[in-house]
């Protein structure tokens, strides 16, 4: 199956909210409430931020927030830190009982 | 705390087996979740490879299906990676992780280990 559909970049400024999105198909995104974010940074392991479409593991800011519609998911980023800089990844759980990534966003802090 | 780590060679030949282990702690795998492969080429984007539960049941990526086996030893807390006949294109960082039951969620990584093929 094709990887999911996101943003090469998205940027914004320190205190403002930025949203980067995630569209896939019917047999993914669009089927399922099992979509996840994931925040990477150089060098590093994925981070798992939101999981099933808009829950947040312990510990994760609640800055971060997810949304769905139809087919395209949401990952919205509240009051943009230096920190959030990385790459964004989402993932949807697929009618072939296995799980498909997102492309990969770079979000950059002005 | 879970955590992962990967262990295996960091060169393999073309044409020859891929093969990396993943030790857990803090965890059993023996719980009820999914433990899985996940990897990434240099400067690229995630691809996920495919996962397995204590009791054997694994499903793996159709687009590598043909030379994959994912195992789990129970015994000593770990699960492994077996890609076969590989070729310049499987050169990635490769991490393993646990993955929640409903949704292939991975919520706990390791730090990766690179593989790279040449010869």
């Amino acid at each position: 199956q094709s990887v999911l559909t996101q943003p090469a970049s998205v940027s914004g400024s320190p205190g403002q909210s930025i949203t980067i999105s995630c569209t896939g198909t019917n047999t993914d995104v669009g089927r399922y409430n099992y979509v996840s974010w994931y925040q990477q940074h150089p060098g590093k392991a994925p981070k798992l931020i939101i999981y099933d479409v808009t829950n947040r593991p312990s510990g994760v800011s609640g800055r971060f927030s997810g949304s769905k519609s139809g087919n395209t998911a949401s990952l919205t980023i509240s009051r943009l830190q230096a920190d959030d800089e990385g790459d964004y990844y989402c993932g949807s759980y697929t009618s072939f009982s296995s799980l498909v990534f997102g492309s990969g966003t770079t979000v950059t802090v002005l | 705390q879970v955590q992962l780590q990967e262990s295996g060679p960091g060169l393999v030949k073309p044409s020859e087996t891929l093969s990396l282990v993943c030790t857990v702690s803090g965890d059993s795998i023996s719980s009820h979740f999914y433990w899985g492969w996940i990897r990434q080429p240099p400067g690229k984007g995630l691809e996920w490879i495919g996962i397995i539960y204590h009791n054997g049941v694994t499903y793996y990526s159709p687009s590598l299906k043909s030379r994959l086996s994912i195992s789990v030893d129970m015994s000593e807390n770990q699960f492994s990676l077996r890609l076969y006949s590989v070729t310049a294109a499987d050169t990635a960082i490769y991490f393993c992780a646990r993955v929640m039951v409903a949704g292939l969620t991975g919520d706990y990584w390791g730090q990766g280990a690179l593989v790279t093929v040449s010869s």
